[in-house]
């Protein structure tokens, strides 16, 4: 079946500017994930749906960045005022929410801010 | 999530030989996975192993787990060229649903 799709694939803004990035999960998987990963550097995680609520925030790195779902199924991630440090890849994961756990990957989003 | 500690940081050995990695962790576990990641492929889940399995296997990877010393290791037989990646051991504990975390990986260049 479709596996986690985001889009854009890139995305070139200028600082300053607000950009929103897209997941779409696999169908029927409950829980979305959003992480970010700069160029070298390790997985950071970002935040972590299950259905539309997300009780864990806590790896959004500053009020600029927000993201929803809704519907249960695509979430969009929101960068506002991007700074030159926000450039990184962008990844989506999905998983169906039990005790294992697996979490399947989208592509990703490479943002750069000019 | 708890954070596991891969190695070697990294590996470089003859195609068609066969490349072990390792994984140390902190905390009890309920499972622990790991990923690979590739400039192809993308970041991509390998395998599963419950705490209460040693032994898995998955067509060339196979995965240990010693629970006492709280240590996993991967191996994966026969390398190809697409084995080429960096490779993530990821511990996970309680619910299983929350974010995973990620330690530096081990390299893996397959030389042709």
């Amino acid at each position: 079946g479709a596996g986690v799709s985001q889009s854009p694939s890139n995305k070139v803004t200028e600082k300053g500017k607000d950009v929103e990035l897209r997941c779409d999960p696999i169908s029927g998987h409950t829980a979305l994930y959003w992480y970010r990963q700069s160029l070298g550097q390790g997985l950071e995680f970002l935040i972590y749906f299950q259905g539309n609520s997300a009780p864990d925030k806590s790896g959004l790195p500053s009020d600029r960045f927000s993201a929803e779902r809704t519907g249960g199924s695509v979430s969009t991630l929101t960068i506002q005022r991007t700074q030159q440090e926000d450039s990184a890849v962008y990844l989506c994961a999905s998983s169906l929410g039990d005790s294992r756990g697996e979490q399947y990957f989208g592509p990703g989003t490479r943002l750069t801010v000019t | 999530s708890q954070q596991g500690e891969e190695d070697p940081q990294a590996l470089s050995i003859q195609e068609g030989e066969n490349a072990t990695m390792n994984c140390s962790y902190k905390t009890s576990i309920n499972n622990l996975q790991w990923y690979r990641q590739n400039s192809g492929r993308g970041l991509v889940h390998l395998i599963l192993i419950r705490s209460n399995e040693r032994e898995k296997h998955s067509g060339r990877l196979r995965v240990t787990l010693d629970t006492s010393k709280k240590s996993s290791s991967l191996l994966i037989t026969a390398s190809r060229a697409a084995d080429t990646a960096s490779y993530f051991c990821a511990p996970r504990s309680g619910g299983g649903a929350d974010g995973l975390t990620f330690g530096k990986g081990t390299h893996l260049i397959i030389q042709p």
